[in-house]
């Protein structure tokens, strides 16, 4: 079965702290894809990032930076430098190598305060 | 403008009376798929299609429908709602299996 966790339900950091939001992931995929999207309070979902089984590069844009380690089932996703406008749900998620459908995590709420 | 379109946005119905939530796409996606949003579960898939008339059930499917006739259209049918479908759904499609889902507004539904 696949399965993704976010332990961290809410975060609350002060603007200009950074900040990491943690998924662990469960699949017996060799080859699978991981996706993180953001649900700013507005609701609509915003795709962020997909990496592949076979790219652990990490990989940075702007303040966001993904560190993907295969070792430890780990995708785990860094704003370095918060803003109030980081303020959202951030979700994990993964589909094997059927695809079709994505697993998502429970979410982590990250409350950037000014 | 790429985009997924769903409607309505915010629906209030009774208990057992038929709807359906309408979900467009002009990005010639091959996959589409529904999803309920619900506090503390994430999101889960409801129903998910490869082409035209090619669905199958995700991992909540009971108490819905859907169909595939066109490519750019999939409706979510709810026969008979009842109180346990008060949720937030979402439709998404994706160009491929593997490749990032782009999600509608999503759609508030209240079954009283």
């Amino acid at each position: 079965a696949q399965k993704v966790t976010q332990a961290q339900t809410e975060i609350s950091v002060v603007e200009k702290e950074d900040v990491t939001l943690d998924c662990v992931y469960e699949t017996r995929d060799t080859t699978y894809y991981l996706f993180w999207y953001k649900q700013p309070p507005s609701g609509e979902l915003v795709f962020l990032i997909r990496r592949n089984s076979f790219d652990e590069q990490n990989e940075i844009s702007g303040r966001y930076s993904w560190n993907f380690q295969k070792s430890t089932s780990s995708f785990n996703f860094t704003i370095t430098a918060s803003q109030v406008v980081d303020s959202a749900v951030y979700f994990c998620a993964l589909t094997g190598w059927e695809g079709g459908k994505l697993i998502f995590g429970q979410g982590t709420e990250l409350s950037v305060k000014p | 403008e790429a985009q997924v379109t769903q409607n309505p946005r915010y629906l209030i119905t009774v208990t057992g009376k038929k709807l359906t939530v309408t979900c467009s796409q002009n990005m010639n996606h091959e996959y589409m798929s529904w999803y309920r949003q619900d506090p503390g579960l994430g999101l889960r898939q409801i129903y998910y299609s490869m082409n035209v008339e090619v669905t199958d059930k995700g991992d909540v499917p009971e108490g819905y429908k859907v169909s595939r006739k066109e490519k750019r259209n999939f409706p979510l049918i709810l026969e008979s709602p009842s109180p346990n479908q008060t949720s937030l759904y979402f439709c998404a499609s994706s160009l491929t299996r593997s490749t990032e889902a782009f999600f509608g507004q999503g759609t508030r539904l209240t079954v009283v």
